[in-house]
């Protein structure tokens, strides 16, 4: 079975802090992507991508960034980080016309 | 836009059948796709519809009415594992998937 990874399952930063979340697939799988998931907003899709150094904004991007620079790691990176971006984020990849996803980060911004 | 509606809440009791409806307003979509997610843990797949009509997959079965606008996902002989949430979600290969709320199913014995 493919898996996908997640650097940490629960996450607590300060405000202000630069925060990276990592994610990792173990094959060859071009598109990637990054949600948050708050209750009663489902999944919202902050970026993805389709191949290394490609990257799409999705539809909340604001005080996120990504990096792809090998294939197989697709990282979300907060700049500084804000209680607004206490949630639970989620990478997936897309494989035969399904989404996988990783176990998820709970991350706390205090 | 892509905006999809889901019940934000069902009870039913085990053993019996219940069907969690999705609306939708998109321009255009490969698929529809179900997925469950218990608490605390990822989304997974449970199947997805390209053409109009029924999918069966054992206990579960997925219709689409592309003309709707209209998904349901239906769960038979429940069990209580089948307690969770159930995400409807509009995706086109290759670009991103667009998810709704999520249905929080309760299977009450």
């Amino acid at each position: 079975d493919v898996k996908v990874t997640q650097s940490s399952r629960y996450l607590v930063k300060r405000t202000g802090e630069k925060v990276f979340l990592e994610c990792v697939q173990d094959m060859d799988h071009e598109n990637m992507f990054w949600y948050r998931q708050d209750p009663g907003l489902g999944l919202r899709l902050i970026y993805f991508s389709y191949d290394v150094k490609m990257k799409e904004k999705g539809d909340i991007p604001e005080g996120y960034s990504v990096s792809r620079e090998k294939k197989e790691r697709f990282s979300l990176i907060l700049e500084s980080a804000s209680t607004n971006q206490t949630s639970m984020y989620l990478c997936a990849y897309e494989a035969y016309n399904e989404q996988f996803f990783g176990p998820g980060t709970r991350l706390t911004v205090l | 836009g892509q905006n999809i509606d889901q019940p934000t809440e069902m009870t039913a009791t085990e053993g019996a059948i219940v069907q969690i409806n999705c609306t939708y307003q998109t321009s255009g979509f490969n698929g529809l796709f179900w997925y469950q997610q218990h608490a605390g843990e990822a989304p997974t797949f449970l199947s997805y519809n390209v053409l109009d009509g029924l999918e069966e997959k054992g206990r579960f079965s997925s219709f689409l009415s592309r003309s709707k606008g209209y998904s349901y996902l239906l769960l038979k002989e429940l069990q209580m594992k089948d307690s969770a949430s159930y995400l409807c979600a509009v995706g086109n290969y290759g670009q991103n998937f667009v998810f709704g709320p999520g249905t929080r199913l309760s299977v009450l014995p």
